[in-house]
C-alpha cells in the first residue's frame, strides 16, 4: 500500500539556521505530494504542495520539489525563525485512492532565538 | 468564509459512554475526511463522505465506530463504547471536489480522552 516516510524527529535548530526535513514515499501512479504544518493544539494547515514529477512547490521561504526518481519530497528552509517551530507531516494522495492523505508520522521542529 | 468548524474541541468521556463528534465542512464544500491522531503518531485516515454517501470506509474499526454526512447538518463521528485507546485526537477535513490535487482543509480538531 501506499506509505510516507519522513525523518525522525525532534529536530532542534538556531535561528537562521538551514532546514531539511526528509520525506520519501511508496505509492503506486503519479500521486500528489504535500507538506503540512502543526503548530500547538491546532489542525493542520497545507504548507505547500506539488503534483507532478519535478514540480516545485514553495511558500513561506519553504520549498519541496517533486523528485520521482527517488520517490522524494524534501522540505527545506535557508533560514528559520522561531515562528516556525510546529509538527511538519508530509503526506501523498492519488487517483484512484479515494484521495485520502496517507501522512507520515511528523517531524517536530524546535527553533531556539 | 468560515473555515472547517469541528465541536466539541475536548470530550471527556467515561469507558462504556458514546461520544459524538461533529464537523462542519467550508461553506460550498461537499467532500468530508476523517482522521485519528494518536498521541505522537501521524494522522491516519478514517473515513470519507460525500452528502449522504459514505464512499471510503477503509479506515473505520469494524466495531463500535461510525460516520454520517446528512443532507442538512454538519458530519457526525459516532464512536459507541469507548475504550481507553480511542482517546485521541480526531480531525475533519473537507474539500469542494474529487482529485488527488485538490487541498484538504483541516478542521481544529476534537480531543477525546477516555477515563
Amino acid at each position: 500500500g501506499d506509505s510516507v516516510t519522513q525523518m525522525e524527529g525532534p529536530v532542534t535548530l538556531s535561528e537562521e539556521a538551514f532546514l531539511t526535513i526528509n520525506c520519501t514515499y511508496t505509492a503506486t501512479g503519479y500521486p500528489s505530494l504535500f507538506w503540512y504544518v502543526q503548530y500547538p493544539g491546532e489542525g493542520l494547515q497545507l504548507l505547500l504542495k506539488a503534483t507532478k514529477a519535478d514540480d516545485k512547490g514553495s511558500n513561506k521561504g519553504f520549498e519541496a520539489t517533486y523528485r520521482k526518481e527517488t520517490t522524494s519530497f524534501h522540505l527545506e528552509k535557508g533560514s528559520v525563525q522561531v515562528s516556525d517551530s510546529a509538527v511538519y507531516f508530509c503526506a501523498l494522495n492519488r487517483l484512484g485512492g479515494s484521495e485520502k492523505l496517507v501522512f507520515g508520522k511528523g517531524t517536530k521542529l524546535t527553533v531556539n532565538p | 468564509n468560515a473555515g472547517v468548524m469541528q465541536n466539541p474541541r475536548h470530550l471527556v468521556r467515561r469507558r462504556g459512554q458514546e461520544a459524538r463528534l461533529r464537523c462542519s465542512p467550508m461553506k460550498g464544500h461537499s467532500h468530508v475526511y476523517w482522521y485519528r491522531q494518536l498521541p505522537e503518531e501521524g494522522l491516519k485516515f478514517m473515513v470519507y463522505l460525500q452528502k449522504e454517501n459514505i464512499i471510503d470506509e477503509s479506515g473505520m474499526p469494524k466495531e463500535r465506530f461510525s460516520a454520517e454526512f446528512p443532507k442538512e447538518g454538519p458530519s457526525i463521528l459516532r464512536i459507541q463504547q469507548v475504550v481507553r485507546g480511542d482517546s485521541a485526537a480526531y480531525f475533519c477535513a473537507s474539500s469542494p471536489s474529487w482529485g488527488a490535487a485538490h487541498e484538504q482543509y483541516f478542521g481544529p480538531g476534537t480531543r477525546l480522552t477516555v477515563t
